[in-house]
């Protein structure tokens, strides 16, 4: 099973800043196969990247998303009140597919 | 626009079968790959089976021993089972719509919450 491990627990910014959020994952990871999610409050989560750098229908590209391998970021270039949230990465190339434990991304 | 909604009982006792259902429309079921997916109190999110178009299941390794899902494309609904409940399957439990076995989730029911307690 791939372990990903995401950084930092907790993110605390403000509006207008960069956020950049690490996904390690234990072993290789195809590009293909790496995507992000953001989950607010009582909500499912939303698809924002996949294939580590192609951003979901509809998603602003102020959500970039790169890496390789082992290391995968997701950048957020201007924090809007709504980018406050929780954010996951998630493997779909092996299974079981995982997801990081998440970054809470906080004022 | 592709909606799945999930249905079942909010409270299960220990050691019973829990039976969830999600429903699929805005999109043929019969073209993508059915997941259920569920995240326990505070915690991340762990997948835990998925259902092809074909029929063919794929389990977590770690519930593949108390779990099944089914599709029944008439309906336009996939299903999950799962089997000896304890408190540690206590979780918002949702379904989510891939385009393939190893693909990403890009749509997502809005979750049902699931407790065991006796």
């Amino acid at each position: 099973e791939i372990v990903l491990t995401q950084s930092p627990g907790t993110l605390s910014l403000s509006p207008g800043e960069r956020a950049t959020l690490s996904c390690r994952a234990s072993q290789s990871v195809n590009t293909v196969y790496l995507g992000w999610y953001q989950q607010r409050p009582g909500q499912a989560p939303t698809l924002l990247i996949y294939g580590a750098s192609s951003r979901a229908a509809g998603i602003p590209d102020r959500f970039s998303g790169s890496g390789s391998g082992t290391d995968f970021t997701l950048t957020i270039s201007r924090l809007e009140p709504e980018d406050f949230a929780v954010y996951f990465c998630q493997q779909y190339g092996s299974s079981p597919y995982t997801f990081g434990q998440g970054t809470k991304l906080e004022i | 626009q592709v909606q799945l909604q999930e249905s079942g009982p909010g409270l299960v006792k220990p050691s019973e079968t829990l039976s969830l259902s999600c429903s699929v429309s805005g999109d043929s079921i019969s073209s993508y790959y059915w997941s259920w997916i569920r995240q326990a109190p505070g915690k991340g999110l762990e997948w835990i089976a998925y259902i092809s178009s074909s029929g063919s299941p794929n389990y977590n390794p770690s519930l593949k021993s108390r779990v099944t899902t089914s599709l029944d494309t008439s309906r336009r609904q996939f299903s999950l089972r799962l089997n000896s409940l304890t408190a540690a399957d206590t979780a918002v439990y949702f379904c989510a719509r891939a385009r393939g076995g190893r693909s990403y989730f890009d749509y997502w029911g809005q979750g049902t919450v699931v407790t065991v307690s006796s």
